[in-house]
C-alpha cells in the first residue's frame, strides 16, 4: 500500500493564526481525503482533495475555514484558518485507488492544540 | 444513506481469551465492508475487508471478521487476544462512490 507522511506531526498555536498541513504520497492516487478526529472519537469527513480542481466539501466545512490544495497527484495541503480552541482536533489524510471496493489508507495524523 | 453502529465503547478481554468487536451495518444494495484499527498517536490501519464471496474473512495480525447478510452485521473477531491488540478499532461501509461512512469506534483493552 502507498506509504503517506503527513506534516506537522503535531503543533501548538494561537488563536486567530493559521496553519498548513502537508500530505506527500510515494506514488500517484486517484483520490485523497481530509479528516478530522477528536481524540478516542471517530472520524469525520472535511472534504475530498480533487486534483486539478476545487476541493469537494462535506455539509459544515467551507472552503474559507478550510482551503485544500491539491496541484498533482501525489500531493495536498490542508489549511486551518483563522483557528480558535474548537479546531483542537487530529488531522487525517487518506489516500485511495478509487474504487469502492478498495480500502483508504491514512497518514498518522496532525495533532493540533489551540491556546 | 449509509450508516454503520459499533454498540460497545469499549470491550475487556484477558489475554489469551477471544475477543469480538460488533459491527452492525444500514446500506442500500451490496455493502463493501471495512475494518481498520488506530494506535495511539498514529493514523488507522487496514486489517480487512469485506467485498463478496466467502462470510468469514481473515485479515492481517490474526484479525477475521464474519459478514451476516440477515443481520447486517460484520463483527471482528479473533481466537486468542494478544496486550499488544489494545488499541481503537473502527467498522467501516461504502457502497456509494468513495465515500467511507465510519463507526464510532471500540477501544479493545487486552488484561494480562
Amino acid at each position: 500500500s502507498a506509504v503517506i507522511s503527513q506534516k506537522p506531526s503535531r503543533d501548538i498555536c494561537q488563536r486567530g493564526t493559521s496553519l498548513t498541513i502537508q500530505c506527500q504520497v510515494d506514488s500517484q492516487v486517484t483520490m485523497m481525503f481530509w479528516y478530522r478526529q477528536q481524540p478516542g472519537q471517530s472520524l469525520t469527513l472535511i472534504a475530498t482533495a480533487n486534483q486539478g480542481s476545487e476541493a469537494t466539501y462535506e455539509s459544515g466545512f467551507v472552503i474559507d475555514k478550510f482551503p485544500i490544495s491539491r496541484p498533482n497527484l501525489t500531493f495536498s495541503t490542508l489549511t486551518v484558518s483563522n483557528m480558535s480552541p474548537e479546531d483542537s482536533s487530529i488531522y487525517l489524510c487518506s489516500v485511495a485507488a478509487g474504487y469502492s471496493n478498495q480500502p483508504q489508507h491514512f497518514g498518522d495524523g496532525t495533532r493540533l492544540s489551540i491556546l | 444513506a449509509q450508516s454503520v453502529a459499533q454498540p460497545e465503547d469499549q470491550v475487556n478481554v484477558a489475554e489469551g481469551n477471544p475477543l469480538t468487536v460488533k459491527c452492525t451495518y444500514s446500506v442500500s444494495g451490496n455493502p463493501y465492508l471495512f475494518w481498520y484499527v488506530q494506535y495511539p498517536n498514529r493514523g488507522l490501519q487496514f486489517l480487512l475487508k469485506y467485498i463478496t464471496g466467502d462470510n468469514l474473512v481473515k485479515g492481517s495480525y490474526g484479525f477475521e471478521a464474519e459478514f451476516n447478510k440477515s443481520q447486517t452485521s460484520f463483527h471482528l473477531k479473533k481466537p486468542s487476544a494478544l496486550v499488544s491488540d489494545s488499541a481503537l478499532y473502527f467498522c467501516a461501509v461504502n457502497n456509494a462512490g468513495n465515500m467511507l461512512t465510519f463507526g464510532g469506534g471500540t477501544r479493545l483493552m487486552v488484561k494480562p
